[in-house]
């Protein structure tokens, strides 16, 4: 059971240049989301979906761009790389359950650096 | 303002002596759920609890226990005897039953290192 999986794991990239990542759930959960993690600061919320072809902005989403064109797939972009976008990517999916907010199940992350 | 706030940076313990992270959230809703993680130095992370608002009693898993108190607004983890496979980063996160998509509110994260 492969639950939440991101490729690519790690990446270098030079300011300027463009990027996608790939979030894919086989939970068949309707809710799902991207995180940056940085040193001392937790995880930040950038963009979360609450269903195929919704997306949302969240705490932290300047600079990115996703997209949910299947249930299963969240695809976090960056358009035009910058260094302060050096961090550590998770994406995490739950379950909807009216009345009952579910765990979220996150994958390995991505480790992305930008020169 | 924080939502949750977990004010121990760092945490090192000599193994087999217990220890408690602590958890302090902030919430206007009367019906939210709390939950803690762990992120191991492999880097994934990992879900280890969660609690409603309604349920105040204390939860016991193996070495593993967490306190719940309302009047307080803290949630806070024991471990007892620690073990070196115990260090590791703990989050405590605050989901609010009213906010769209199960946005969950992330605190700053506890470091525990267990010295054998």
């Amino acid at each position: 059971n492969a639950g939440v999986t991101q490729t690519p794991k790690f990446r270098v990239l030079k300011t300027g240049q463009s990027m996608t990542l790939l979030c894919a759930q086989d939970m068949n959960h309707e809710y799902m989301y991207w995180y940056r993690q940085d040193p001392g600061m937790g995880l930040r919320l950038i963009h979360y979906s609450v269903g195929e072809g919704t997306t949302a902005k969240g705490e932290v989403p300047d600079g990115y761009n996703v997209s949910r064109l299947k249930k299963q797939n969240f695809l976090l972009g960056l358009e035009s790389a910058a260094p302060s976008q050096t961090s550590v990517y998770f994406c995490a999916s739950s379950a909807l359950q009216s009345g009952s907010n579910q765990p979220q199940h996150f994958g390995d992350g991505t480790r992305l650096s930008i020169l | 303002a924080q939502k949750v706030t977990q004010a121990q940076t760092e945490i090192s313990v000599v193994e087999k002596e217990d220890v408690t992270l602590d958890c302090v959230y902030e919430t206007r809703d009367t019906t939210y759920y709390l939950f803690w993680y762990k992120q191991p130095p492999s880097g994934e992370l990992v879900f280890l609890i969660r609690r409603n608002s309604f349920d105040e009693q204390n939860e016991i898993s193996g070495r593993y226990s967490w306190n719940f108190q309302k009047s307080t607004s803290s949630f806070n983890f024991t471990i007892t005897a620690s073990q070196v496979v115990d260090s590791a980063v703990y989050f405590c996160a605050l989901s609010e039953e009213l906010n769209t998509g199960n946005q969950f509110y992330f605190g700053t994260g506890t470091s525990l290192t267990v010295i054998p």
